[in-house]
């Protein structure tokens, strides 16, 4: 069975630094590409960036670029989100989900890590 | 950049036919991917590529598209799908995914 299992809910002040997981099973993690979606309380779906975990080459929409770092580990089949100094305007629901070489289709989807920034 | 435009809100009564529309220029040329999104949950992917289903997804849920509109089409609706719904294509272009603003589905 396909699974994306997240890390667990934040609470952060402005400023501090956060990364969030993601781990795959149930399939080979390298013939997948790995993305992020962000959803800020209320609103729709917002792509942010994705990773190949078989070379980590990544691809940023134009609106996280340089806001948030995407990484991988193939070895423990896990992909990473990243922030170095967050914002209140971070607080959302963030999910992962992969799609297959060649597909712009997302066909699973983590649970979502909920990400609270607040002084 | 690529747009798709949804209605924001759809009602249906229970056991009536839900339409649920996304608009793009010349989407018929794309391949189109439906998600539904319970209060509180991730999103499901229920319909990929235009018309096909994935497992474990009834066959009440289908898609077409063609020209500027895309449809998602929900026969049968029970009380259950009550969700928002997003369309999602992929922008060749810039090489990134787009969503929809979603639309939430409302059964009377």
């Amino acid at each position: 069975e396909v699974q994306l299992v997240q890390s667990g809910a934040e609470v952060k002040k402005p400023g501090e630094s956060l990364r969030i997981s993601c781990k795959g099973s149930g399939y080979t993690f390298t013939s997948h590409w790995i993305t992020w979606v962000r959803q800020m309380p209320g609103k729709g779906l917002e792509w942010m960036g994705r990773i190949d975990p078989s070379d980590s080459y990544t691809n940023y929409s134009p609106s996280f670029q340089g806001h948030v770092t995407i990484s991988a580990d193939k070895s423990i089949s896990a992909a990473y989100l990243q922030w170095s100094s967050l914002k209140a305007s971070d607080t959302a629901m963030y999910y992962c989900a992969r799609h297959p070489r060649g597909s712009g289709v997302f066909d699973y989807w983590g649970q979502g890590t909920l990400v609270t920034v607040s002084s | 950049s690529y747009v798709l435009t949804q209605p924001p809100s759809v009602s249906v009564a229970p056991g009536q036919t839900a339409t649920i529309t996304c608009g793009g220029n010349n989407i018929g040329g794309k391949s189109v991917h439906w998600y539904q999104q319970k209060p509180g949950q991730a999103p499901v992917l229920v319909v990929y590529d235009d018309s096909d289903r994935p497992s474990g997804i009834p066959e009440r849920f289908s898609g077409s598209n063609s020209g500027n509109t895309a449809t998602l089409t929900i026969s049968r609706v029970e009380a259950g799908d009550e969700a928002d719904f997003y369309c999602q294509v992929w922008d060749s272009s810039s090489d990134h995914p787009v969503f929809g603003g979603g639309t939430k589905l409302t059964v009377l």
